[in-house]
């Protein structure tokens, strides 16, 4: 089955700083999409990517899709101490033009910042 | 505007009870999914569901788990005689129909914990 690979597992970092992850995969994907999960909370989406080579920001947030559709990566700008949380990278497939509702998420990245 | 509600949100069973988590997805979706996540792990499918089918349950494993998403009221997620390995975190989601996780609002719920002692 499909698997996701991301990177770092962990960073510690001061406040004001830039951060970067990505996201490696086996498989194709249609969809690349970035979550963040505070403790004792679902996923939130952060930012959806369909296309390849597409970027795209939400704020401090930067997200691409990767030309080969294998791989993504997020940046966040000046980090603040409210971006403490865990992200993760999940890629979807589209089937037939129609909702194929799995998700495949890769093991996540424990951002620590430091004020 | 309530979002997917989970309940409930902490879970204690017994090894070989039952466990049963609840999910109502958001007003007007039709699709619900869900997820597990172990300690330190990213989310795992489980199972996809419409109202009254199972659309995707490559995720679930084959014993002891089930799933419904009965015409009225919320999906139930049931794992049957419980075993320390069931103990997890367990998310639903629930979209629109449509393609495209951004447009059609796929959203998480908070999530259950289940723990067996």
């Amino acid at each position: 089955g499909q698997q996701l690979n991301q990177s770092p597992q962990s960073m510690f970092i001061q406040e004001g700083e830039d951060v970067s992850m990505n996201c490696t995969s086996s498989s194709i994907f249609n969809t690349w999409l970035w979550y963040k999960q505070d403790p004792g909370e679902g996923p939130v989406l952060l930012i959806a990517l369909y296309k390849a080579g597409e970027l795209t920001s939400n704020g401090r947030l930067t997200a691409q899709f990767g030309i080969t559709r294998k791989d993504s990566f997020l940046n966040i700008s000046a980090s603040i101490p409210s971006d403490v949380g865990i992200y993760f990278c999940a890629g979807q497939l589209a089937v037939g033009g129609t909702s194929y509702g799995k998700l495949t998420f890769g093991q996540g990245t424990i951002l620590t910042v430091h004020p | 505007n309530a979002g997917v509600m989970q309940n409930p949100r902490h879970l204690v069973r017994r090894r070989g009870q039952e466990a049963r988590l609840r999910c109502s997805p958001m007003k007007g979706h039709s699709h619900v999914y869900w997820y597990r996540q172990l300690p330190e792990e990213g989310l795992k499918f489980m199972v996809y569901l419409q109202k009254e089918n199972i659309i995707d349950e490559s995720g679930m494993p084959k014993e002891r788990f089930s799933a419904e998403f009965p015409k009225e009221g919320p999906s139930i997620l049931r794992i049957q005689q419980v075993v320390r390995g069931d103990s997890a975190a367990y998310f639903c989601a629930s979209s629109l129909p449509g393609t495209g996780v951004k447009n059609y609002g796929y959203t998480f719920g908070s999530g259950t914990r289940l723990t067996v002692v």
